[in-house]
């Protein structure tokens, strides 16, 4: 049972271009969730989404930032016109359906640098 | 050793002691808190979790200790090991079940040999 995917684990882009980071849950898993963090900080929650619904965006910025969790393929975090504050460690993390009982698992994160 | 979280990043102590790492947290009404360990490049890796109608709860050499008086948290790890040595987060839920978590800024943890 593979833990939750993302990919790439590395991505340069150059200031202005487009970056989508994709994220695969783990089998049996419909809610994903995005995190960001900056060197030598905690995560901050992005984005919490379940297939074809977005449940949760108080974490998103109010532009540039998109995400999606289409009913097939990854969730995908979309960054528009990328700028130098963007670079940062994105993780996605994923769980069954929020109960009592449930923790979520965390990918090995996308590492994104903007030159 | 013993750190006091936010203030004190940055924790090393010998292997085959104990360490306590300390967490303050903010939010009263929060219900559901986690402890998880980030090595190097990557992931957050989950330890223990507890619930606020808890105070103690054991693992496999961790404790966690919850005081919702003072909303203080504490990971203690039993006879720390070389392996143990990584950056160690809070976090917690603002309701029961809900994984959009608020991460505290973590403690480095350095085992010495």
């Amino acid at each position: 049972n593979a833990g939750v995917m993302q990919n790439p684990r590395h991505l340069v882009r150059r200031r202005g271009q487009e970056a989508r980071l994709r994220c695969s849950p783990m089998k049996g898993h419909s809610h994903v969730y995005w995190y960001r963090q900056l060197p030598e900080e905690g995560l901050k929650f992005m984005v919490y989404l379940q297939k074809e619904n977005i449940i949760d965006e108080s974490g998103m910025p109010k532009e540039r930032f998109s995400a999606e969790f289409p009913k097939e393929g990854p969730s995908i975090l979309r960054i528009q016109q990328v700028v130098r504050g963007d670079s940062a460690a994105y993780f996605c993390a994923s769980s069954p359906p929020p109960n009592r009982n449930t923790e979520a698992f965390f990918g090995q994160g996308t590492r994104l640098t903007v030159v | 050793g013993e750190s006091v979280g936010l203030h004190l990043p940055t924790l090393s102590v010998q292997e085959g002691d104990n360490s306590i790492i300390n967490c303050a947290y903010s939010n009263s009404a929060s219900d559901y808190f986690i402890w998880y360990k980030q090595e190097s490049g990557k992931g957050p890796q989950f330890i223990i979790d507890i619930r606020s109608n808890m105070d103690k709860r054991q693992g496999q050499r961790v404790t966690v200790l919850l005081n919702k008086t003072v909303k203080h948290l504490s990971l203690q790890i039993a006879a720390t090991q070389p392996g143990d040595s990584a950056v160690y987060f809070c976090a917690e839920s603002p309701r029961t079940g809900a994984n959009n978590l608020f991460f505290g800024t973590g403690t480095r943890l350095t085992v010495i040999p």
